[in-house]
């Protein structure tokens, strides 16, 4: 089935160690989105690409950055991650940004 | 500013009984309008969208909503809920291309 893939499910880090989360998808979307989302929370929109063009969101902290190498791939960067940086990281896609959005299962990220 | 507000932030019923969880969004220009689901342990999942035409939209799982839009409002409803929709409900809207979801609400089934 097509669908929004993340890997890996969980990820243990410790403070101030880079770390990398992966997402694949395999709608063939034009839009990439990197929701945080803390519990009880809803998620909240870090950045998102339109095909190449990267959108960062206002009050997006510095420390986090990605990385789009082609249609299918989207990649969230955490460089130095603090102890509030531990959330769940949600990837969605979309055909376009008016349309509606799916999401993958999402990367639990633990600071240690 | 504009928002989307989600006026019940945890809801308990008991099986059978009906649903509505109200969702109010502030922004004028055209909207595209959504529901998602989080159950619990697993990703967001699309319950029902509306971009245009009847206001009363049907989802997945029995579940309805309808966008009134002098009320700036779009209500997610269920005439009998089972304990299986105990979950996170999620109102999102679309507008100006930009996502805005709401602060979410919990709804507990009691069996």
């Amino acid at each position: 089935d097509a669908m929004v893939i993340q890997n890996p499910r969980y990820q243990v880090t410790q403070f101030g160690k880079p770390v990398t989360l992966s997402c694949s998808q395999t709608l063939n979307h034009n839009v990439m989105y990197w929701y945080q989302q803390k519990s009880s929370q809803a998620p909240k929109l870090l950045f998102h690409y339109y095909d190449k063009d990267f959108n960062n969101e206002a009050d997006t902290p510095d420390n986090f950055q990605s990385r789009r190498p082609n249609t299918s791939f989207c990649f969230l960067d955490i460089r130095s991650p603090g102890l509030g940086d531990a959330a769940m990281y949600l990837c969605a896609t979309s055909r376009g940004p008016s349309n509606e959005q799916y999401f993958g299962p999402g990367t639990r990220l633990t600071v240690t | 500013a504009q928002s989307v507000s989600q006026h019940n932030h945890h809801v308990i019923l008991s099986e059978a009984a009906s649903l509505e969880l109200g969702c109010n969004y502030s922004y004028g220009g055209t909207v595209n309008l959504f529901w998602y689901v989080q159950y619990p342990g697993q990703h967001l999942q699309l319950l029902l969208k509306y971009f245009s035409g009847d206001p009363l939209v049907k989802g997945i799982k029995g579940f309805e909503a309808e966008f009134i839009k002098s009320k700036f409002s779009f209500n997610l409803r269920k005439p009998s809920v089972q304990w299986s929709d105990t979950a996170e409900y999620f109102c999102a809207v679309i507008t100006g291309n930009q996502f805005y979801f709401g602060t979410g609400t919990s709804l507990t089934v009691i069996p």
